[in-house]
């Protein structure tokens, strides 16, 4: 089984701030197959970042995506407002079965 | 544009049944992988099935499998989600979401959501 850590679990930030989420894979996973999502309460989750490091339509370029092997980043440059939610990383399990993994998310709360 | 609209949700008594729905606009339905997800309160977000193109090929997470039953219906652009036995546990917010293959699998529309209770 594929497990997805996020770290840390609550990121107090201000806005303007540089926010960096990390997530670490308990086996090594393919680039391929990581995303990210925003999760605000009450809304549909949005797809951020695919393929580690892809933008998602519309997304704005403060967000970007990166790693590989077991450890995974998700940057906001600077923060603004909107950006106050939860997020989570996933990845799509190919080696376990096509079973998606989400880890379990890291709230970016304001300072 | 995109939308994925779903219904059905309640409250239900633990070993009751429910159906899901979700419907779809935008694009063609029966080109897409289609996924079920759930947040229980207070939880992340975990993926509990989803259903290849034609409807062919389907996969469960353990918690749910030889309870829920995913199927769709492409003339209609449809998914649905049945759900049986259900327990405590598996009280959530579930959304429907399309699995769109060249980005890595990642899912890019999500629905808003259907409020599942079940309690005595």
């Amino acid at each position: 089984e594929l497990v997805l850590t996020q770290s840390p679990g609550i990121l107090s930030l201000s806005p303007g701030e540089r926010a960096t989420l990390s997530c670490r894979a308990s086996h090594t996973v393919s680039n391929t197959y990581v995303a990210w999502y925003q999760h605000k309460s009450g809304q549909a989750p949005r797809l951020l970042i695919y393929t580690t490091s892809s933008r998602a339509t519309g997304i704005p370029d403060r967000f970007s995506g990166s790693g590989s092997g077991t450890d995974f980043t998700l940057t906001i440059s600077r923060l603004e407002p909107e950006d106050f939610a939860v997020y989570y990383c996933q990845q799509y399990g190919q080696q376990f079965g096509g079973h998606p993994a989400f880890g379990p998310g890291t709230k970016v709360e304001i300072k | 544009q995109v939308q994925l609209v779903e219904s059905g949700g309640g409250l239900v008594k633990p070993g009751g049944s429910l159906r899901l729905s979700c419907a779809a606009s935008g694009f063609t339905f029966g080109d897409f992988y289609m996924t079920w997800i759930r947040q229980a309160p207070g939880k992340g977000l975990e993926w509990i099935s989803h259903i290849s193109t034609s409807g062919s090929t389907t996969d469960y997470a353990d918690s749910v499998k030889g309870r829920f039953t995913i199927s769709r219906d492409n003339a209609k652009n449809s998914l649905y989600l049945y759900m049986n036995s259900l327990r405590a546990e598996d009280t959530a917010v579930y959304y429907c979401a399309r699995r769109k293959y060249t980005f890595g699998r990642a899912f890019d529309y999500w629905g808003q959501g259907a409020l599942v209770a079940v309690s005595s």
